[in-house]
C-alpha cells in the first residue's frame, strides 16, 4: 500500500523559502508514473491546490502561485519536493501531499493523502 | 480559469436527515468532478470521482450527480460521523480548482 509522508520545517521566517520534501514508501516513485500533488489548507480557509508534478519534468502549477512555486521529483530518494519563495503569513498552511488515482495524467481526482504538516510562516 | 462554487457555505441537520451539497462550474467539466470529505484534524478523503463513482470503502449514503455545470453530493440519511468539510474539485485539466467548502454539522 503506498504512503505518503510530508515533512520539513514548521516554521519558516517572512521572505524566506519553505522547503518540504514528500515521502512515499510502500512503491518506487520512477515505477509509478504519477503526476504527484501539492495541496494546502490554510488556518480557517478551504483546500487550495499548488501544483502537480510528473517524473518526466511536465509540471502544472497553480497561476497564482506559479511565480514563487517548484516541485520537484527525487527519483534515487523516492521523494518528491516542493519550494515556495517568498513566503509571507499567507502562506500559513497544512500542507499536504497527494497521489492522483490515474497515471500519466493530471486529469484525475486525488486518493492517497499524507498526513500533512504545518508550516507556520511568522518572525 | 474554471472557478468552482459550493453552496451553503454551512449547513445544520438532524441525523437522519437527507443533506445535500451543491457544486457549480463558470464552465463544463464534463463529469471530471470530485468530492472529498475532511473532518476535523483529519486529512482530506476522496468520496466521489466521476462526479458519481463511489470511491471504494465509502458508505452507500454518499452519493453524487451531474455533468457539465451543476453537481449534487447527497447525504441520505446524515450520521454523527459524517460531521465535516466537504469540498469538490475539479480536474478535467489544471489548475484543479477545489470549491470553497461546506462544513456540515449535527443540529
Amino acid at each position: 500500500q503506498l504512503q505518503l509522508q510530508e515533512s520539513g520545517p514548521g516554521l519558516v521566517k517572512p521572505s524566506e523559502t519553505l522547503s518540504l520534501t514528500c515521502t512515499v514508501s510502500g512503491g518506487s516513485i520512477s515505477s509509478n508514473p504519477y503526476y504527484w500533488g501539492w495541496v494546502r489548507r490554510p488556518p480557517g480557509k478551504g483546500l487550495e491546490w499548488i501544483g502537480s508534478f510528473h517524473y518526466t519534468g511536465s509540471s502544472y502549477y497553480n497561476p497564482s502561485l506559479r511565480s514563487r512555486v517548484t516541485i520537484s521529483i527525487d527519483t534515487s530518494k523516492n521523494q518528491f519536493s516542493l519550494k515556495l519563495r517568498s513566503v509571507t503569513v499567507a502562506d500559513t498552511a497544512v500542507y499536504y501531499c497527494a497521489r492522483p488515482r490515474g497515471r500519466n495524467s493530471a486529469s484525475f481526482a486525488f486518493d492517497i493523502w499524507g498526513r500533512g504538516t504545518k508550516v507556520t510562516v511568522s518572525s | 480559469d474554471i472557478q468552482m462554487t459550493q453552496s451553503p457555505s454551512s449547513l445544520s441537520a438532524s441525523v437522519g436527515d437527507r443533506v445535500t451539497i451543491t457544486c457549480r462550474a463558470n464552465q463544463g467539466i464534463s463529469n471530471f468532478l470530485a468530492w472529498y470529505q475532511q473532518k476535523p484534524g483529519k486529512v482530506p478523503e476522496l468520496l466521489i470521482y466521476g462526479a458519481s463513482t463511489l470511491q471504494s470503502g465509502v458508505p452507500s449514503r454518499f452519493s453524487g450527480s451531474g455533468s457539465g455545470t451543476d453537481f449534487t453530493l447527497t447525504i441520505s440519511s446524515l450520521q454523527p460521523e459524517d460531521v465535516a468539510t466537504y469540498y469538490c474539485q475539479k480536474y478535467n485539466s489544471a489548475p484543479l480548482t477545489f470549491g470553497g467548502g461546506t462544513k456540515v454539522e449535527i443540529k
